[in-house]
């Protein structure tokens, strides 16, 4: 049972513009979520998170945006830039899960020149 | 802050033998680390958790007799996997959490086991 869905597999953004990235999770016990960031053989970069008490945080070219009431968080990234290409995986924990991550599919980000 | 090694970085063995990898938290006392294992353009899937002084708790599915947790110390998790065997091919991550960094997970680089 996937808890937390990245229902876009790949994303292409030109370099400059803004890359959003979308999460939606279905267990409403959830209360931490974190996006990570992975380049292939190497494991993920921790990149942000935001506890369910928030509904937004930045850090940098990064800002989290959490909606409680539809499930869905996302990941704004600006401006986008050529190391910003890998994978990005949203994960999330609470209730049953306190402690351990659930993981999403993760989204294929390319930054075009 | 928050760096977490793996080792080795990749390994090849012949079928039967037994593989070990480390996972260490450089700079941090880890109460709590994991295992996870990630198949190629798959997710990570957690197979174990790890805490300080007691034994792992095993995600179903997971062999615990196949896949040995060592957790003796509070920066050192060690993983072996026992008479390994082609399908354990796969990529293998840690991630270390303390109670400083909240439920945020720092991981390690991985470690690439080919069983030939």
């Amino acid at each position: 049972d996937q808890q937390v869905k990245q229902n876009s597999p790949s994303l292409s953004v030109q370099e400059g513009r803004i890359s959003i990235l979308n999460c939606d999770y279905t267990n409403s016990m959830f209360d931490y979520f974190l996006w990570y960031k992975k380049y292939p053989a190497e494991g993920p970069t921790f990149l942000i998170s935001i506890s369910s008490i928030k509904d937004k945080n930045e850090d940098g070219r990064f800002t989290v945006f959490l909606n409680k009431s539809a499930k869905h968080l996302s990941l704004h990234i600006v401006p986008s830039q050529p190391g910003d290409s890998a994978v990005y995986f949203c994960a999330a924990s609470g209730g049953d899960s306190w402690g351990k991550l659930q993981f999403g599919a993760g989204t294929q980000v390319v930054v075009t020149p | 802050g928050a760096v977490v090694s793996q080792h080795p970085s990749r390994v090849i063995c012949k079928s039967g033998t037994s593989v070990k990898i480390e996972c260490r938290s450089l700079d941090f006392q880890a109460t709590t680390m994991f295992w996870y294992r990630q198949f190629p353009k798959q997710s990570l899937m957690l197979m174990a958790t790890s805490n300080e002084g007691s034994k792992a708790t095993y995600e179903q599915g997971v062999e615990k007799d196949k896949f040995l947790i060592n957790h003796a110390s509070l920066t050192l998790s060690t993983l072996t996997v026992t008479s390994a065997h082609p399908e354990d091919s796969s990529f293998y991550i840690c991630s270390a959490r303390s109670g400083g960094t909240g439920e945020t997970q720092y991981f390690g680089p991985g470690t690439r086991l080919l069983v030939l």
